[in-house]
């Protein structure tokens, strides 16, 4: 049972835009960076955003990150049929001093 | 071009030992960083293991605390997982990973995994 909570699933048409929640605690997320990652089948999981809202050199603008109190949301404009993967959140609790991930949110674009 | 590269056998009988290394080319482990091993079961979601820091805090998660161990040799620039009295239920790909400087969890150069399954 993983204390950061994502949707299972979230779906859109290709072009549209979609948002992924991660809701935690005033121990992780509330306080520490959080961190998005893009995971396909048979390959290691991408960081999309660190740092909340910062994007690593090569992920397109399409992709963003934004933090509001003990939430954290990812945003994808622009939909295209290679984004279908599943998208996890990441950050660090200061509580427990454990690194932490969401359960994972699955994105169909229809 | 920091590079990550796990190694170690694939199948582990239960009860007994996994021991995964992960070589690392482009960056010395020593210079700074955090480093860490994840894990994704088949079909689950990814599981934070644990995180070393180039200073020598580690850390671990909670529920492996009693079962792991993680540690740096600097000497051949890799990462070290161990792994005791393991289960069917630790059967899963596992990564090493390269974090963010201040942040375990900006986890920036991935290995290509490796799948360790636990059977007899």
């Amino acid at each position: 049972q993983s204390v950061l909570t994502q949707p299972p699933s979230v779906s859109a048409a290709p072009g549209q835009r979609v948002t992924i929640s991660c809701s935690g605690s005033s121990s992780n997320i509330g306080i520490n960076f959080v961190s998005w990652y893009q995971a396909l089948p048979g390959t290691a999981p991408k960081l999309l955003i660190f740092e909340n809202d910062k994007r690593p050199s090569g992920i397109p603008d399409r992709f963003s990150g934004s933090k509001s109190g003990t939430s954290a949301t990812l945003g994808i404009t622009g939909l295209q049929t290679g984004d279908e993967a599943d998208y996890y959140c990441g950050t660090w609790d200061s509580s427990l001093t454990t690194g932490e991930f969401g359960g994972g949110t699955k994105l169909t674009v229809l | 071009q920091v590079q990550l590269q796990e190694s170690g056998p694939g199948l582990v009988k239960p009860s007994e030992t996994l021991s995964l290394t992960c070589a690392v080319s482009g960056y010395a482990i020593n210079s700074g960083y955090y480093w860490g091993w994840i894990r994704q079961p088949p079909g689950k979601g990814l599981e934070w293991i644990g995180s070393i820091f180039h200073g020598g805090n580690i850390f671990y998660n909670l529920s492996l605390k009693s079962r792991v161990t993680i540690s740096v040799d600097t000497s051949k620039n890799q990462l070290s997982l161990r792994l005791i009295s393991v289960t069917a239920a630790d059967t899963a790909v596992y990564f090493c990973a390269r974090g963010g400087w201040n942040d375990p969890l900006s986890l920036t150069y991935w290995g290509q995994g490796t799948l360790v399954t636990v059977s007899s």
